[in-house]
Protein backbone atom coordinates (compact mmCIF):
# COMPACT_ATOMS: atom_id res chain seq x y z
CA UNK A 1 0.00 0.00 0.00
CA UNK A 2 0.66 3.57 -0.10
CA UNK A 3 3.44 5.29 2.35
CA UNK A 4 3.58 8.89 3.17
CA UNK A 5 6.15 10.41 4.80
CA UNK A 6 6.15 13.89 6.15
CA UNK A 7 8.85 16.63 7.17
CA UNK A 8 9.86 18.58 9.30
CA UNK A 9 7.91 17.03 12.22
CA UNK A 10 7.90 20.40 13.93
CA UNK A 11 8.47 23.64 12.41
CA UNK A 12 8.48 26.87 13.99
CA UNK A 13 8.63 30.32 12.36
CA UNK A 14 8.19 34.02 13.21
CA UNK A 15 5.28 35.61 11.89
CA UNK A 16 5.20 36.85 8.38
CA UNK A 17 8.08 34.29 7.38
CA UNK A 18 6.94 31.78 5.23
CA UNK A 19 6.77 27.81 5.94
CA UNK A 20 7.14 25.12 3.79
CA UNK A 21 6.47 21.08 4.88
CA UNK A 22 7.25 18.48 2.24
CA UNK A 23 6.23 14.71 1.68
CA UNK A 24 6.94 12.08 -0.46
CA UNK A 25 5.06 9.08 -1.67
CA UNK A 26 5.80 5.78 -2.58
CA UNK A 27 3.52 4.60 -4.93
CA UNK A 28 3.13 5.99 -8.27
CA UNK A 29 -0.72 5.17 -9.31
CA UNK A 30 -1.74 7.97 -6.44
CA UNK A 31 -3.39 10.75 -8.27
CA UNK A 32 -4.71 13.23 -5.75
CA UNK A 33 -2.53 15.21 -2.81
CA UNK A 34 -4.34 16.88 -0.33
CA UNK A 35 -3.35 19.13 2.77
CA UNK A 36 -4.80 19.08 5.94
CA UNK A 37 -5.18 21.55 9.25
CA UNK A 38 -5.86 19.90 12.10
CA UNK A 39 -6.57 22.34 15.32
CA UNK A 40 -7.28 20.66 18.77
CA UNK A 41 -9.89 19.39 19.66
CA UNK A 42 -11.49 19.15 16.09
CA UNK A 43 -10.56 16.69 12.80
CA UNK A 44 -8.89 17.52 9.71
CA UNK A 45 -9.99 20.67 7.76
CA UNK A 46 -9.28 20.29 3.72
CA UNK A 47 -6.82 23.57 3.14
CA UNK A 48 -5.89 22.68 -0.50
CA UNK A 49 -5.34 19.61 -2.76
CA UNK A 50 -3.91 18.90 -6.41
CA UNK A 51 -4.11 16.34 -8.51
CA UNK A 52 -1.38 14.58 -11.02
CA UNK A 53 -2.56 16.48 -13.87
CA UNK A 54 -1.44 19.85 -12.16
CA UNK A 55 2.07 20.83 -10.79
CA UNK A 56 0.98 23.48 -8.24
CA UNK A 57 -1.86 25.05 -7.51
CA UNK A 58 -2.31 28.52 -5.59
CA UNK A 59 -4.86 29.58 -3.02
CA UNK A 60 -4.14 32.88 -1.28
CA UNK A 61 -1.01 32.57 0.89
CA UNK A 62 -1.35 28.74 0.67
CA UNK A 63 0.55 27.01 -2.42
CA UNK A 64 1.44 23.65 -3.23
CA UNK A 65 3.62 22.10 -5.66
CA UNK A 66 3.32 18.59 -6.97
CA UNK A 67 6.55 16.80 -8.34
CA UNK A 68 5.35 12.94 -9.89
CA UNK A 69 8.59 12.40 -11.43
CA UNK A 70 10.31 12.19 -8.28
CA UNK A 71 6.94 11.86 -6.05
CA UNK A 72 7.15 14.51 -3.98
CA UNK A 73 5.23 17.80 -3.02
CA UNK A 74 5.01 20.35 -0.87
CA UNK A 75 2.81 22.86 1.55
CA UNK A 76 3.98 26.28 0.78
CA UNK A 77 2.64 28.78 3.68
CA UNK A 78 3.46 32.91 3.14
CA UNK A 79 3.13 36.01 5.55
CA UNK A 80 2.50 33.57 8.43
CA UNK A 81 0.19 34.39 11.16
CA UNK A 82 -0.39 33.53 13.94
CA UNK A 83 -3.72 31.83 13.39
CA UNK A 84 -1.76 29.65 10.69
CA UNK A 85 -0.69 27.73 14.12
CA UNK A 86 -1.46 24.06 13.76
CA UNK A 87 -0.73 20.55 12.62
CA UNK A 88 -0.48 20.03 8.94
CA UNK A 89 -0.88 16.81 7.26
CA UNK A 90 -0.15 15.96 3.83
CA UNK A 91 -1.68 12.66 2.32
CA UNK A 92 -1.86 10.75 -1.41
CA UNK A 93 -4.64 8.62 -2.75
CA UNK A 94 -5.17 6.65 -5.60
CA UNK A 95 -6.97 3.23 -4.79
CA UNK A 96 -9.55 3.59 -3.15
CA UNK A 97 -8.17 4.95 0.31
CA UNK A 98 -6.20 7.79 1.25
CA UNK A 99 -2.66 7.60 3.13
CA UNK A 100 -1.69 10.27 5.48
CA UNK A 101 1.61 11.55 6.48
CA UNK A 102 3.03 11.73 10.64
CA UNK A 103 1.96 15.43 10.72
CA UNK A 104 3.66 18.51 11.02
CA UNK A 105 3.62 21.40 13.82
CA UNK A 106 3.44 24.50 13.39
CA UNK A 107 4.32 27.50 15.77
CA UNK A 108 4.01 30.85 14.18
CA UNK A 109 5.15 32.99 16.88
CA UNK A 110 4.02 36.93 17.19
CA UNK B 1 -25.72 22.15 4.87
CA UNK B 2 -24.24 19.77 7.54
CA UNK B 3 -21.08 18.09 7.65
CA UNK B 4 -19.63 15.24 8.62
CA UNK B 5 -21.57 14.29 11.96
CA UNK B 6 -20.35 11.61 14.30
CA UNK B 7 -21.82 10.20 17.59
CA UNK B 8 -20.64 10.02 20.62
CA UNK B 9 -17.83 12.63 20.92
CA UNK B 10 -16.56 10.55 23.73
CA UNK B 11 -16.51 7.26 25.19
CA UNK B 12 -15.18 5.18 27.83
CA UNK B 13 -14.97 1.75 27.49
CA UNK B 14 -13.57 -1.41 29.47
CA UNK B 15 -11.02 -3.69 28.02
CA UNK B 16 -12.88 -7.14 26.18
CA UNK B 17 -15.90 -5.09 25.71
CA UNK B 18 -17.26 -3.94 22.16
CA UNK B 19 -18.28 0.02 20.95
CA UNK B 20 -20.00 1.15 17.84
CA UNK B 21 -18.99 4.62 16.29
CA UNK B 22 -21.80 6.49 13.83
CA UNK B 23 -21.07 8.48 10.75
CA UNK B 24 -23.60 10.63 8.65
CA UNK B 25 -21.58 12.06 6.09
CA UNK B 26 -22.16 15.05 4.02
CA UNK B 27 -25.19 15.98 1.92
CA UNK B 28 -24.15 14.41 -1.48
CA UNK B 29 -21.84 12.71 -0.58
CA UNK B 30 -21.58 8.44 -1.22
CA UNK B 31 -18.52 7.19 0.40
CA UNK B 32 -17.40 7.29 3.97
CA UNK B 33 -13.87 6.26 5.14
CA UNK B 34 -12.84 5.25 8.73
CA UNK B 35 -9.68 6.22 10.34
CA UNK B 36 -7.64 5.58 13.65
CA UNK B 37 -5.59 8.82 15.08
CA UNK B 38 -3.43 7.90 18.00
CA UNK B 39 -2.42 10.90 19.90
CA UNK B 40 0.18 12.91 18.25
CA UNK B 41 0.17 10.73 15.20
CA UNK B 42 -1.05 11.02 11.59
CA UNK B 43 -4.46 9.25 10.52
CA UNK B 44 -4.48 5.40 9.66
CA UNK B 45 -6.61 4.17 7.24
CA UNK B 46 -9.15 1.68 8.46
CA UNK B 47 -11.73 1.19 5.46
CA UNK B 48 -13.55 2.67 2.89
CA UNK B 49 -17.41 1.96 2.35
CA UNK B 50 -19.15 2.90 -0.99
CA UNK B 51 -22.63 1.35 -2.09
CA UNK B 52 -22.73 -0.88 1.16
CA UNK B 53 -19.34 -3.06 0.72
CA UNK B 54 -16.14 -2.17 1.74
CA UNK B 55 -14.07 -1.43 -1.01
CA UNK B 56 -10.70 -1.05 0.42
CA UNK B 57 -9.40 -1.98 3.70
CA UNK B 58 -6.03 -0.68 6.13
CA UNK B 59 -3.91 -2.82 8.04
CA UNK B 60 -6.21 -3.69 10.91
CA UNK B 61 -7.34 -7.17 12.32
CA UNK B 62 -10.79 -8.35 12.14
CA UNK B 63 -11.81 -7.03 15.25
CA UNK B 64 -12.65 -3.89 13.53
CA UNK B 65 -15.73 -3.93 11.17
CA UNK B 66 -18.15 -1.66 9.35
CA UNK B 67 -21.32 -1.31 7.71
CA UNK B 68 -22.97 1.14 5.40
CA UNK B 69 -26.45 1.75 4.76
CA UNK B 70 -28.72 2.94 2.33
CA UNK B 71 -28.54 6.15 3.02
CA UNK B 72 -24.97 6.69 3.52
CA UNK B 73 -24.52 6.44 7.00
CA UNK B 74 -22.04 4.01 8.66
CA UNK B 75 -20.92 2.42 11.64
CA UNK B 76 -17.52 1.76 13.12
CA UNK B 77 -18.00 -1.97 15.12
CA UNK B 78 -14.75 -3.05 17.37
CA UNK B 79 -14.99 -6.01 19.17
CA UNK B 80 -12.65 -7.10 21.92
CA UNK B 81 -11.34 -3.72 23.00
CA UNK B 82 -7.56 -3.51 24.00
CA UNK B 83 -6.20 -0.68 25.58
CA UNK B 84 -3.96 0.01 22.30
CA UNK B 85 -7.57 0.70 20.86
CA UNK B 86 -7.77 4.49 22.64
CA UNK B 87 -7.58 7.07 19.60
CA UNK B 88 -9.93 9.34 18.23
CA UNK B 89 -11.42 7.77 15.23
CA UNK B 90 -12.21 9.96 12.55
CA UNK B 91 -15.26 9.60 9.99
CA UNK B 92 -14.76 11.43 6.29
CA UNK B 93 -17.04 11.49 3.63
CA UNK B 94 -16.39 11.81 -0.43
CA UNK B 95 -18.03 11.93 -3.33
CA UNK B 96 -15.59 9.55 -5.18
CA UNK B 97 -12.13 9.32 -4.07
CA UNK B 98 -11.65 13.52 -3.64
CA UNK B 99 -12.62 16.11 -1.02
CA UNK B 100 -12.86 14.52 1.72
CA UNK B 101 -14.45 16.11 4.75
CA UNK B 102 -13.61 14.84 8.37
CA UNK B 103 -15.92 14.57 11.21
CA UNK B 104 -14.56 15.77 14.72
CA UNK B 105 -14.43 12.58 15.88
CA UNK B 106 -15.14 10.35 18.44
CA UNK B 107 -12.53 9.90 21.56
CA UNK B 108 -12.56 6.43 22.49
CA UNK B 109 -11.03 5.32 25.49
CA UNK B 110 -10.11 2.06 26.98
CA UNK B 111 -9.60 0.98 30.44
Amino acid sequence: GENVEQHPSTLSVQEGDGAVIKCTYSDSASNYFPWYKQELGKGPQLIIDIRSNVGEKKDQRIAVTLNKTAKHFSLHITETQPEDSAVYFCAASGNNDMRFGAGTRLTVKP
Amino acid sequence: DAGVTQSPTHLIKTRGQQVTLRCSPKSGHDTVSWYQQALGQGPQFIFQYYEEEERQRGNFPDRFSGHQFPNYSSELNVNALLLGDSALYLCASSRSNYGYTFGSGTRLTVV
